[in-house]
């Protein structure tokens, strides 16, 4: 069984400055693990993924994640936020290659960006 | 369509009244899964079909939730009896193939008010 946890269901940045919004997971296979956004009144999209290839995933708008298999981490980052960045943020986790693994989310981080 | 299509975008029921949510995937995509988005919640996974296998269940809160595929494309999530705590956003989402390591596609969601 897979699982992942969001720290901080609401995280406050100021424009120009690091956004860092924490995932840990739980899988007891190797994981797939996911960042997706939800903008304001939009569907989610995908952020980026990490499939076991590099540790250090980039995805789009400036956004990358590392994947820490010692920490059991997948934090997500951005060097400088922008104010189009305010939006709801889900981690997920996938285990295991069969096609029967399915992907759990976790509870969400909404971000805000203060001008 | 190019996305994934949900009917109704909005409901509004009374409690007790049954209610069934559609889902036309992206065209050939094998894997469904069904979401529900509460508020604080996060995305709650549901229920996910993949092909012809046997539809993983797990996610599924009472046996008033149901859901079925048909032939291998539309779904339908089926609510009966509906209570004020089944007031959400019903998510569907559609992956080329089944397994945790695909990129999955969100619809817009259908809004589910219970009064």
């Amino acid at each position: 069984a897979q699982s992942v946890t969001q720290l901080g269901s609401h995280v406050s940045v100021s424009e120009g400055a690091l956004v860092l919004l924490r995932c840990n997971y739980s899988s007891s296979v190797p994981p797939y693990l996911f960042w997706y956004v939800q903008y304001p009144n939009q569907g989610l999209q995908l952020l980026l993924k990490y499939t076991s290839a590099a540790t250090l995933v980039k995805g789009i708008n400036g956004f990358e994640a590392e994947f820490k298999k010692s920490e059991t981490s997948f934090h997500l980052t951005k060097p400088s936020a922008h104010m189009s960045d305010a939006a709801e943020y889900f981690c997920a986790v996938g285990g295991g290659r069969s096609s029967a693994s399915k992907i759990i989310f976790g509870s969400g981080t909404r971000l805000s960006i203060r001008p | 369509g190019a996305g994934v299509s949900q009917s109704p975008s909005n409901k509004v029921t009374e409690k007790g009244k049954d209610v069934e949510l559609r889902c036309d995937p992206i065209s050939g995509h094998t894997a469904l899964y069904w979401y529900r988005q509460s508020l604080g919640q996060g995305l709650e996974f549901l229920i996910y079909f993949q092909g012809n296998s046997a539809p993983d269940k797990s996610g599924l809160p009472s046996d008033r939730f149901s859901a079925e595929r048909t032939g291998g494309s539309v779904s339908t999530l089926t609510i009966q009896r509906t209570q004020q705590e089944d007031s959400a956003v019903y998510l569907c989402a559609s992956s080329p193939r089944g397994g945790a390591g695909n990129t999955i596609y969100f619809g817009e969601g259908s809004w589910l008010t219970v009064v």
